[in-house]
């Protein structure tokens, strides 16, 4: 979707480096959801902002937004295999009550 | 933990084919989710129902029906299979929107690759 765009569109990384995935709105973001997809499976949620200025973790993934909701940063630490997968986000835009407008995912490839 | 389940992992069907897509939820969710994803397009929703029986349409409807007779479970029906329907299918289920809050994010089932030949 225009409305959100996602960056790179695909990623190699080598073992042990660290990497950041960006989420970038065209208007006001009300919530925004990362997932993880392994090839040929379905989604993983891996966390949800909501706040301007929140940051969550999780293992080694830490997301961010923005102070002002439009952009949301995802960042890996020292970057391991488990990690390769698509990256997707998820945006509430308060348009609707039951979509999420989705990004068209970062492709994630750890060389060992 | 919410379990989505799809019927088939991969499917082939022939041009003109009736097909149908399971899906279901065992956690009581409300809402359940179609999408189909292709590369480069993401996520696009086809349709999604708030309540048994209930239904509405996403972005991209055409050539798919949906039906929702029980709670836990959604069917995306394609009437008449065509070549541009290959695509990876992907169902979801979520609590409630009745707040955007943790706990309302979107499960997905591990998908179904559809192949129209």
């Amino acid at each position: 979707s225009q409305e959100l765009e996602q960056s790179p569109q695909s990623l190699i990384v080598q073992e042990g480096k660290n990497l950041t995935i960006n989420c970038t709105s065209s208007k006001t973001l009300y919530g925004l959801y990362w997932y993880k997809q392994k090839y040929g499976e379905g989604l993983i949620f891996l966390m949800m902002l909501q706040k301007g200025g929140e940051e969550k973790s999780h293992e080694k993934i830490t997301a961010k937004l923005d102070e002002k909701k439009q952009q949301s940063s995802l960042h890996i630490t020292a970057s391991q295999p488990s990690h390769a997968g698509i990256y997707l986000c998820g945006a509430d835009f308060r348009d609707s009550n039951y979509q999420l407008i989705w990004g068209a995912g970062t492709k994630l490839i750890i060389k060992p | 933990d919410v379990k989505v389940t799809q019927s088939s992992r991969y499917l082939v069907k022939r041009t003109g084919e009736k097909v149908f897509l399971e899906c279901v939820q065992d956690m009581d969710h409300e809402n359940m989710f179609w999408y189909r994803q292709d590369p480069g397009l993401g996520l696009r929703l086809i349709y999604f129902s708030y309540d048994v029986k209930m239904k509405e349409k996403g972005d991209i409807p055409e050539g798919y029906s949906v039906s929702r007779e029980k709670k836990e479970r959604f069917s995306l029906i394609l009437e008449s299979a065509s070549t541009n329907q290959t695509s990876m299918y992907l169902c979801a289920s979520s609590l409630s929107t009745s707040g955007r809050r943790e706990g309302d994010e979107q499960f997905f089932g591990p998908g179904t690759r559809l192949t129209v030949l």
